[in-house]
């Protein structure tokens, strides 16, 4: 029974390009969460996703950032014209059911920018 | 506008006697309260929880208080040990019960 598998583990992009993390939830959660973890800083809530619907994504800057969990596959997090502010620990969760009691985290993909 | 505060980055402790990790929001209608540990390099792990119809929920070695007139939380650990060691953030659920809102965290160093 896996758990949340969030890839790539380390990532590493130039200023300007684009990053690309993926998040498979748990077997059976249909309801994905992504964070931001900021150096010295708690985890930040960012977009909140069910199969094909945004939920709550009053947590995403307003430009660069977009996230989408498709029919099938993983849950994106795509972030364009990378800059040097956005290097962070980007983890996500998943639920069975839409609510905050039952998240798994992953393991979190470290962005770095170079 | 931070809504939970951790305000000790830090805690140190000896093996087997209590670690006591403490958290303060600031709006009277936050009702779930949960607590993470963090491991370095890998993502928090769900640790224990209370509603705000209690004031203390037990599991084991881990005991979590809620003070809701102080707006103040508190997690127990007794006794500790070095694998304790980690990263400990209090959260609150938020928003439409499907946001948590976490504190900055404290380090929890137990040590021999």
């Amino acid at each position: 029974n896996a758990g949340v598998m969030q890839n790539p583990r380390h990532l590493v992009r130039r200023r300007g390009q684009e990053a690309r993390l993926r998040c498979s939830p748990m077997k059976g959660h249909s309801h994905v969460y992504w964070y931001r973890q900021l150096p010295e800083e708690g985890l930040k809530f960012m977009v909140y996703l069910q199969k094909e619907n945004i939920i709550d994504e009053s947590g995403m800057p307003k430009e660069r950032f977009s996230a989408e969990f498709p029919k099938e596959g993983p849950s994106i997090l795509r972030i364009q014209q990378v800059v040097r502010g956005d290097s962070a620990a980007y983890f996500c969760a998943s639920s069975p059911q839409g609510a905050g009691y039952g998240y798994t985290f992953g393991s979190g993909t470290r962005l770095t920018v170079v | 506008d931070q809504q939970v505060k951790q305000n000790s980055p830090s805690l140190s402790v000896q093996e087997g006697r209590i670690s006591i990790l403490n958290c303060d929001y600031t709006n009277s209608m936050f009702d779930y309260f949960l607590w993470y540990k963090k491991y370095p390099a890998e993502g928090p792990t769900f640790l224990i929880s209370i509603s705000s119809i209690k004031d203390k929920n037990e599991d084991g070695r881990f005991t979590v208080f809620l003070n809701k007139s102080a707006k103040h939380l508190s997690l127990h650990i007794v006794p500790s040990q070095p694998g304790d060691s980690a990263v400990y953030f209090c959260a609150v659920l938020t928003g439409t019960a499907s946001k948590l809102t976490f504190g900055t965290g404290t380090r929890l160093q137990v040590t021999l």
